[in-house]
């Protein structure tokens, strides 16, 4: 497809349960970026690649998060013993490169931690 | 720590009047400047950006917003909203382009015939 792909778009699981979270960006792109939507709330970074390796994970909650890019496209958000807390809209974008590059957003995974 | 406010959690406009949504910032440097719109059901889409230059930026959609260093503001303006400008609408503000944004709470806005 032409834009970032989340699958995922929604996602229903029980606390204390393992989720991942993917997301394909658009072909090409070599920056790529995690975000967190809370209710009511605006977009809260959590890490961005830069092809395969993390160049900023400082947004990530604790240690129950981690994302992985392995081969500088697909990546996948995955967290641990979920919580309700963790509920939430999980959006991926991704850009050309980083700086002066406009970023791209999919549509978000819904988590649901019931 | 750099830090985003809009001000103004729900504005109600009517269709045809003009529009103004106020967003300031905190920050060391001069930051990256950003408007984005969500509408539901649908990604976060830029409306404009203001990385350096001409402080009156114009965007998609008929907005502009204008780059006020002396009161930190970078409020988003359409003279004339339409009802499919009914959406919510972020500021965000990064430190060095699209790496790392941080986003406002948003505003949410209502426009009635």
């Amino acid at each position: 497809g032409a834009g970032v792909s989340q699958t995922p778009s929604n996602k229903v699981t029980e606390k204390g349960k393992y989720v991942e979270l993917r997301c394909d960006p658009i072909s090409g792109h070599t920056a790529l970026y995690w975000y967190r939507q809370s209710l009511g709330q605006g977009p809260e970074f959590l890490i961005y690649f830069q092809g395969t390796g993390a160049a900023d994970d400082s947004g990530l909650p604790n240690d129950r998060f981690f994302a992985v890019r392995p081969e500088g496209s697909v990546s996948t958000l995955k967290i641990q013993r979920t919580e309700r807390g963790d509920s939430a809209v999980y959006l991926c974008a991704s850009s050309q490169s980083t700086g002066n590059t406009e970023a791209f957003f999919g549509q978000g995974t819904r988590l649901t931690v019931v | 720590a750099q830090s985003v406010t809009q001000p103004d959690i729900h504005i109600t406009v009517s269709e045809g009047a003009s529009l103004e949504l106020r967003c300031n910032y905190s920050y060391g440097a001069t930051p990256y400047l950003f408007w984005y719109v969500q509408s539901p059901g649908q990604g976060l889409q830029l409306l404009l950006k203001y990385f350096s230059g001409d402080t009156l930026v114009q965007g998609i959609k008929g907005f502009e917003a204008e780059f006020k260093r002396s009161q930190s503001s970078f409020n988003l303006r359409k003279p004339s909203v339409h009802w499919s400008d009914a959406a919510e609408y972020f500021c965000a503000v990064g430190a060095d382009g699209w790496g790392k944004l941080q986003f406002g709470a948003g505003t949410q806005v209502v426009v009635t015939p």
